[in-house]
């Protein structure tokens, strides 16, 4: 099993819709990421969170919300997708401990919004 | 404003060769820089993390410098292999976030 695991991993919804992105891991880290990439921009933050009860906006929060429902999980919302939400999405995790920031990332999900 | 800034164009060297990449970054001041291998369709895997207080680092046939007068790092890969084709990303702590840069892609020809 995938130490970071993201569902789904495709999904097509249709503008307007609330959709809720999952990720899960299983390492043990404090510190989790949600990211989009699309071409030509490369990995661009959303959200981030150093523990259940830290939560901060990335570069490109606006649109997405997120919870962090226990240590081990972290989900991502768009509350009413549109069209340029269209991306392939990540998770990462690292652990703040030991000062090692090397982060883990999930499989990715790739959503299209129509 | 913040960047993190990798050549954009792709890098096409033959096998054999060092393939040497460049991340370049403004008003950051990292205590980490971290290098990245991304395949098509898959996140990011981590291979070399280099502190602000290191000149280089290696490990095995790549090799990590970092220049924090110049704000630069270098991401060397000594003889080349064809699967070492894919994105590398540089990322950087930047205020306690995790920020990358856009990636170059690298191909290296038979």
């Amino acid at each position: 099993d995938a130490d970071v695991t993201q569902t789904p991993r495709n999904r097509i919804t249709k503008t307007g819709k609330r959709i809720m992105l999952e990720c899960s891991q299983t390492k043990g880290h404090d510190r989790m990421y949600w990211y989009r990439q699309d071409p030509g921009l490369g990995l661009r933050l959303i959200y981030y969170s150093f523990d259940v009860k830290d939560i901060n906006k990335g570069e490109i929060s606006d649109g997405y919300s997120v919870s962090r429902q226990a240590q081990a999980k972290f989900s991502l919302s768009l509350e009413s997708a549109i069209p340029n939400q269209t991306a392939l999405y990540f998770c990462a995790t690292s652990d703040s401990t030991g000062g090692n920031t090397e982060a883990f990332f999930g499989q990715g999900t790739r959503l299209t919004v129509v | 404003s913040q960047k993190i800034e990798q050549n954009s164009e792709a890098l096409n060297i033959q096998e054999g060769k060092t393939a040497t990449l460049t991340c370049n970054y403004t008003n950051y001041s990292p205590a980490y820089l971290q290098w990245y291998r991304q395949d098509p369709g898959r996140g990011p895997v981590f291979l070399l993390l280099i502190r602000e207080n290191e000149k280089e680092k290696r490990k095995e046939r790549l090799k990590v410098t970092f220049d924090t007068t110049l704000k630069q790092s270098l991401f060397h890969i000594t003889a080349s292999q064809p699967a070492d084709s894919a994105t590398y990303l540089c990322a950087l702590t930047g205020f306690q976030k995790l920020v990358f840069g856009t990636g170059t892609r690298l191909l290296v020809s038979p």
